[in-house]
């Protein structure tokens, strides 16, 4: 049973555009969510992070929504570059999970130039 | 050049042999982790250790085992009863235990045959 769900496993965007990258989770325990860029071959790298006190944060062309009623989020980049292509994984911690964080399966990004 | 490293980047081993993968970091970190990433899924918390001389299991340390006898080393062993090895292994560390932020290594994919 997955506790975070990101529901696209992959999504192609022109470059330029808008590319939003959803994930739900389902333990209201979760309070710290975040991020990750990966590309092939190589471990995961942090991207952006939401603590759930806030619905918004942003850095740069990501900005990360947090609605916490819905549990939801969603990473927004923009505008997209061909050099965002790379598997996102979302991750959640809190006391639900022993402050470890759980991810979910990832969505490949492609952008297309 | 501070960072995570992992050895070797395959590896490909008999059935039923145990295997040592190694992990390495010199940024100073007090917590490590070990996780498993197979096809369609997020990452999977396999151990976790915050401080030297100790270590926890995560969701899925069946069949796995770890030491931390040294701050900068965190080698996880692959054994035998672990029923479905093959599997793509990440190594990550942080600050602190809970810290939002984790380092990953490159990764080490191993394949059982």
């Amino acid at each position: 049973d997955q506790q975070v769900k990101q529901n696209s496993p992959s999504l192609s965007v022109q470059e330029g555009r808008i590319s939003i990258l959803n994930c739900d989770y389902t333990n209201s325990m979760f309070d710290y969510f975040l991020w990750y860029k990966k590309y092939p071959a190589e471990g995961p790298t942090f991207l952006i992070s939401i603590s759930s006190i806030k619905d918004k944060n942003e850095d740069g062309r990501f900005t990360v929504f947090l609605n916490k009623s819905a549990k939801h989020l969603s990473l927004h980049i923009v505008p997209s570059q061909p050099g965002d292509s790379a598997v996102y994984f979302c991750a959640a911690s809190g006391a639900g999970s022993g402050q470890n964080f759980v991810f979910g399966p990832g969505t490949r990004l492609s952008v297309l130039p | 050049d501070g960072g995570i490293t992992q050895s070797p980047k395959y590896l490909f081993r008999k059935e039923g042999q145990n295997v040592t993968l190694s992990c390495e970091q010199n940024l100073n970190h007090d917590a490590m982790y070990w996780y498993r990433q197979d096809p369609g899924q997020g990452l999977r918390l396999i151990y976790y250790s915050q401080i030297v001389n100790d270590f926890q299991k995560g969701d899925i340390a069946e069949g796995y085992s770890v030491s931390r006898e040294k701050k900068e080393s965190f080698p996880l062993t692959v054994t035998s009863a672990q029923k479905n090895p093959t599997a793509f292994y990440l190594c990550a560390s942080s600050i602190l235990a809970g810290n939002p932020e984790q380092f990953f290594g490159p990764g080490t994919r191993l394949t059982v045959l």
